[in-house]
């Protein structure tokens, strides 16, 4: 089972708003991570946290804030968006150790920021 | 720092054809991983095929297979006997094994399967 779920699939929120993304797996997977993507490009990596540690923070702006609150789980809290953040949110996983080099995706989030 | 470039931006290919998507990378390391992702209009990205560097045998997965070579640093995708459902933005993406857990992504090619 190689599976990532994501709540939820798509999210219309104002700029005052507060809302959170949810990203979980139950593949035992130590590493998770959290992407940005734009219309035709490539995902831009967020976050990442090794072992509920976040060890990576690619100079997100305060108004992500992620968690992580055991293994399984990774959220994405969201506080005054502005109308560029719109984009498609992607959780993803990985395994530690010698095999930790794949990561798989999960179905991502569609955030619209009115 | 690593950088992964795929050239063509957009491909097409007649249903039931073969097709090559090119991808070269360059890096300084000696051991890691290398991937192609399907990332289809659904927008869900899937893990298509991944090479270890040091093994020197080539990748396959079913209708899916890579080149692979090291010396010159390029890893491209070959699809045969193409479907419908392989029309997709295909992502090339470097890992290295050290500890730092980044994916390098190339630009993606967009390929059109046409019936």
């Amino acid at each position: 089972d190689t599976e990532v779920t994501q709540t939820p699939k798509h999210l219309v929120m104002g700029m005052t708003n507060k809302k959170s993304l949810k990203c979980e797996q139950h593949m035992g997977h130590r590493a998770m991570y959290w992407y940005k993507q734009k219309a035709k490009k490539p995902p831009e990596l967020m976050f990442v946290y090794s072992y509920e540690k976040l060890s990576i923070n690619e100079s997100v702006p305060s108004r992500f804030s992620p968690e992580c609150p055991n293994s399984s789980l990774l959220n994405l809290h969201l506080h005054a968006l502005q109308p560029e953040d719109s984009a498609l949110y992607l959780c993803a996983s990985s395994q530690e150790g010698l095999a930790k080099g794949t990561q798989y995706f999960g179905p991502g989030t569609r955030l619209l920021v009115l | 720092a690593q950088t992964v470039t795929q050239s063509q931006p957009e491909m097409s290919v007649q249903e039931a054809e073969t097709v090559t998507l090119s991808c070269t990378y360059d890096t300084s390391e000696s051991d890691y991983y290398l991937f192609w992702y399907k990332q289809p209009p659904s927008r869900q990205m899937i893990l298509v095929i991944r090479q270890e560097a040091y093994k020197q045998q080539n990748a396959t997965e079913n209708r899916f297979s890579v080149n692979f070579q090291k010396a010159a640093k390029s890893f491209s995708l070959k699809i045969s006997d193409s479907q419908l459902g392989d029309a997709a933005m295909y992502f090339c993406a470097y890992r290295s094994l050290n500890r730092d857990d980044k994916i390098i992504f190339g630009k993606g090619t967009r390929l059109h399967i046409l019936p």
